[in-house]
């Protein structure tokens, strides 16, 4: 599986938007761009992917680079409940390899 | 609601002391996964089944095994607990193994090696 890049953390304040880069610059045609983030003492949690297009859902937006080498999760309005680590996997196949993710901090 | 239970959520077992976690599920799916989260660290693979075929990852020791008797039910064995392999077990479903398919995880099984 090809390799993926996240900062290390990241803080935002409440109710503000928060955008998480990931670089994906290995990236073939055929991978997906899927994030997952896991809140303390829990199980990762799916977020959203992609392949191409942008994706939106209720948690989440999903920008993808027009050279898919790079992505951006953003969440329009964070909450305390969103401080997690996030992690961005690149998928070909049936296996979620994890980076080491962002650690996202929600000041309130 | 369909989920990923895993039991117990915190197990102690002795060095040496074989030890099994157990995941079920009611969802359906034909692909379950455990990883292994050891502290700070990211989750890692150590194998799948699809159905009832079994993949291991190269580089799972050979202390760990599975089994999945059912489509609902898969069980992690660990023969000899050393220090080491105290950790977070987690395991995982997922309806196929296209690159499109989610993962759904359960809470986990913290392990505790005395």
């Amino acid at each position: 599986d090809a390799k993926t890049t996240q900062p290390n953390s990241m803080e935002s304040n409440e109710e503000e938007p928060v955008h998480l880069p990931c670089n994906h610059s290995t990236i073939s045609g055929t991978d997906y761009i899927h994030w997952y983030r896991q809140l303390p003492s829990q199980g990762p949690e799916y977020v959203i992917h992609g392949l191409t297009s942008n994706v939106n859902n209720r948690m989440a937006s999903l920008a993808i680079a027009e050279d898919r080498k790079s992505s951006t999760l953003i969440l329009h309005r964070a909450t305390l409940r969103d401080a997690a680590v996030y992690y961005c996997i690149l998928r070909d196949g049936g296996k979620l390899i994890f980076g080491q993710g962002t650690e996202l901090s929600v000041k309130p | 609601d369909a989920m990923v239970i895993q039991n117990p959520r915190y197990q102690v077992t002795q060095f040496g002391k074989p030890v099994t976690l157990s995941c079920s599920q009611t969802l359906n799916h034909n692909v379950m996964y455990w990883y292994q989260q050891k502290s700070s660290q990211a989750p890692k693979l150590l194998f799948h089944y699809y159905d009832k075929d079994f993949n291991n990852e190269a580089d799972t020791p050979d202390n760990f095994q599975s089994r999945r008797p059912n489509t609902s039910f898969c069980f992690l064995d660990i023969r000899s607990p050393g220090l080491g392999d105290a950790a977070m077990y987690l395991c995982a479903t997922s309806r196929g193994q296209g690159s499109h398919n989610e993962q759904f995880f359960g809470p986990g099984t913290r392990l505790t090696v005395l």
